[in-house]
């Protein structure tokens, strides 16, 4: 059963700090990996997704990694703002069952200013 | 372009008390996924319709949840009776072949309280 652990669970930094969310998962047969990011009281919108085949993606000021043979990938934001804290929730489509996502358990940024 | 649309996006029931939630997703997608979020976790998918069809039911505790998709479009999510564990954020999703797997796009939840 694949299984998705996001740390850390909560993270607080200054602003204009740069930082790296992480996020592992079990089973290494994946179609891709995405990272949304919530809002409260909002949905999710996906911020960058990466094929099984690619090492990374980036966006702006967001760079996601991926390593799908030691089940691992992270998120880095260069020069984080306030307008950034949000929850960041790590996703993975299974490569058995293309219609599902199986998330992690989300890390929430705080950015003070 | 609308996006997925909730209703309602709060709802405080007492427990043993049936319950409803509404999605309408966007124009065209013919997935629909229902999805619970209970808090400091992430979403967990309870049912996905292709069209009609229910296509992945597993995780739906069907002794009290139910949901349909008549025509295709709007989706109903119903819990009767709702208890204690139920309060969570039911979020629903839709997305369109055309689109890679994975690609879904999330309204923005209905937040559920049973007291």
């Amino acid at each position: 059963k694949q299984e998705v652990t996001q740390i850390p669970a909560a993270l607080s930094v200054p602003e204009g700090e740069n930082l790296v969310l992480n996020c592992s998962f079990t089973d290494s047969a994946i179609y891709n990996l995405q990272w949304f990011r919530q809002d409260p009281g909002k949905g999710l919108t996906s911020l960058l997704l990466i094929q099984s085949s690619q090492r990374e993606q980036t966006s702006g000021r967001l760079n996601a990694s991926l390593d799908k043979s030691s089940g691992r990938s992270t998120l880095y934001i260069a020069a984080s703002q306030p307008g950034d804290s949000a929850t960041y929730l790590c996703a993975v489509t299974p490569s058995g069952n293309t219609g599902k996502l199986i998330f992690g358990q989300g890390t929430t940024l705080q950015v003070k200013p | 372009e609308a996006g997925v649309v909730q209703s309602p996006r709060y709802k405080i029931i007492e427990k043993k008390q049936p319950v409803a939630f509404w999605c309408n997703p966007i124009s065209g997608h013919n997935t629909l996924y229902w999805y619970r979020q209970n808090l400091g976790q992430g979403p967990e998918l309870l049912i996905r319709y292709e069209n009609e069809e229910a296509v992945d039911d597993s995780q739906l505790p069907k002794d009290r949840f139910s949901a349909e998709r008549l025509k295709g479009v709007d989706s109903t999510l119903k819990i009767q009776p709702a208890e204690l564990g139920d309060s969570a954020v039911y979020l629903c999703a839709s997305s369109s072949p055309g689109q890679g797997y994975g690609t879904q796009y999330f309204g923005p939840g209905t937040r559920l309280l049973v007291l």
